[in-house]
């Protein structure tokens, strides 16, 4: 169903920089690379999404490479509350627009 | 602005039961998806939704589940006959239009017995 690959779990210290990898070798020119992460059970968290271009906002950058074949997401200094698992996607919203999360990435922090 | 608000959050039902959930998007979305999230495990797109449309249900099991998103009120995810298999937690996320990012509500842990 997911058409990104992510590694299973990674550990990070506290207050480093959380570099989170994602592999999308499918991904077509219409579709955005989305990140979200899951804290425990609640729901879900939009972090930031991007399509070519690197973005930034207040939580995470988000780093595409240029052939678009994979992303990276940086949380710049990472604190225990960045635990979570965090998913990346890809996402056409020009056919069908659905969402399609695979396993994602188990991040730890650790004091 | 209220996020998306899902209710309720905590549901039992008994077996051969009916389950109604309700997922109210965010003002001005008019985008809904469904997710179900299995003890440990991921998120499984169900359904994608517009206003009064079913977009998308290609993963939304073929019997006892159905979903609606009127023109006026919450979207409504509805399993029919529960059986212990159903017992999950549900998602909803909204977004404004089809290239804006999706929020997501607390869900509703629905569990059967």
């Amino acid at each position: 169903d997911a058409k990104t690959t992510q590694p299973p779990s990674m550990d990070c210290a506290e207050g480093r920089a959380a570099n989170l990898p994602c592999n999308h070798s499918t991904i077509s020119g219409n579709e955005y690379v989305y990140w979200y992460r899951q804290i425990h059970s609640q729901g879900p968290q939009y972090i930031i999404h991007g399509l070519k271009n690197n973005e930034t906002n207040e939580m995470a950058s988000l780093i595409i490479t240029e052939d678009r074949k994979s992303s990276t997401l940086i949380l710049p200094h990472a604190t225990l509350r960045d635990t979570a698992v965090y998913y990346c996607i890809v996402r056409d919203p020009y056919n069908n627009n659905d969402m399609r999360f695979g396993a994602g990435t188990r991040l730890t922090v650790k004091p | 602005n209220a996020g998306v608000m899902q209710n309720p959050r905590h549901l039992v039902r008994r077996r051969g039961q009916e389950a109604r959930l309700r997922c109210s998007p965010m003002k001005g979305h008019s985008h809904v998806y469904w997710y179900r999230q299995l003890p440990e495990e991921g998120l499984k797109f169900m359904v994608y939704l517009q206003k009064e449309n079913i977009i998308d249900e290609s993963g939304m099991p073929k019997e006892r589940f159905s979903a609606e998103f009127p023109k006026e009120g919450p979207s409504i995810l509805r399993i029919q006959q529960v059986v212990r298999g159903d017992s999950a937690a549900y998602f909803c996320a909204s977004s404004q239009s089809m290239n804006t990012e999706a929020f997501f509500g607390q869900g509703t842990r629905l569990t059967v017995v």
